[in-house]
């Protein structure tokens, strides 16, 4: 299948920082990403969709201001966790849509996650 | 919007059984049904998905049935093995509208020897 890279794999920080996930699709441009979260023996929440050069569509109760997304290239897409707080902490996780399948073969690849603990 | 509920949260059997995990759906337009198998801190890895116009789909030992009337599908593993053991996600999806995933819950399963 399509590979998904996600960097870094593990993150501290101290609260208040900020800290950037990065995630890239090495094998097929995506338009479109997804932004999840997920907390330890609990589901996958959707937070964002990230859209190639336009504004990421945030879901309902996450903040916009605090989670920012930029979705630049047709491989890259990237979450900065701004003024992060210990609640925030978290597995940070993205997917990709591989269009190479043509509509509506399209599937979902995710990256490895990210590990977010703020001290 | 979408609601995805999974059965059973748990799940234990013998190596050599069968295992079910079940889910139920709200949304009549989601169209796509992806089953998702996720290791302790590790990525969700796709192992089979349905769509709307198939009741029924089998890649080796995993099948997935669908029944649009009652909004359900379901994850069939036979002759379970060890390296089954994971927790197993549900998820729809409308494809007309982004294939934005909802999931559900997670089910653990553990094979014992």
């Amino acid at each position: 299948g399509a590979v998904v890279s996600q960097h870094p794999s593990r993150v501290i920080c101290k609260s208040g920082t900020s800290v950037k996930i990065e995630c890239r699709s090495l094998d097929f441009q995506a338009t479109t990403m997804f932004w999840y979260r997920q907390f330890p023996k609990q589901s996958l929440m959707l937070m964002a969709t990230s859209n190639e050069g336009s504004k990421a569509t945030y879901e309902q109760g996450v903040e916009k201001d605090k989670f920012l997304i930029n979705h630049a290239s047709l491989t890259l897409s990237t979450l900065t966790v701004t003024s992060a707080h210990p609640e925030d902490s978290s597995f940070y996780i993205c997917s990709a849509r591989d269009p190479t399948g043509g509509f509506p073969n399209e599937k979902l690849f995710f990256g490895s996650g990210t590990q977010l603990s703020v001290l | 919007g979408e609601n995805v509920e999974q059965h059973p949260s748990t799940l234990s059997v013998q190596e050599g059984d069968s295992a079910v995990i079940k889910c139920t759906y709200s949304d009549s337009a989601s169209n796509y049904f992806p089953w998702y198998k996720q290791e302790l801190g590790k990525r969700p890895q796709l192992i089979i998905d349905i769509r709307s116009n198939v009741g029924e789909k089998k890649d080796q030992r995993i099948a997935v049935t669908l029944n649009k009337t009652a909004k359900h599908f379901s994850l069939h593993i036979t002759e379970t093995q060890p390296e089954d053991s994971a927790v197993y996600f549900c998820a729809a999806a409308y494809t007309g509208g982004g294939n934005k995933l909802t999931f559900g819950t997670g089910t653990q399963l553990k094979v014992e020897l």
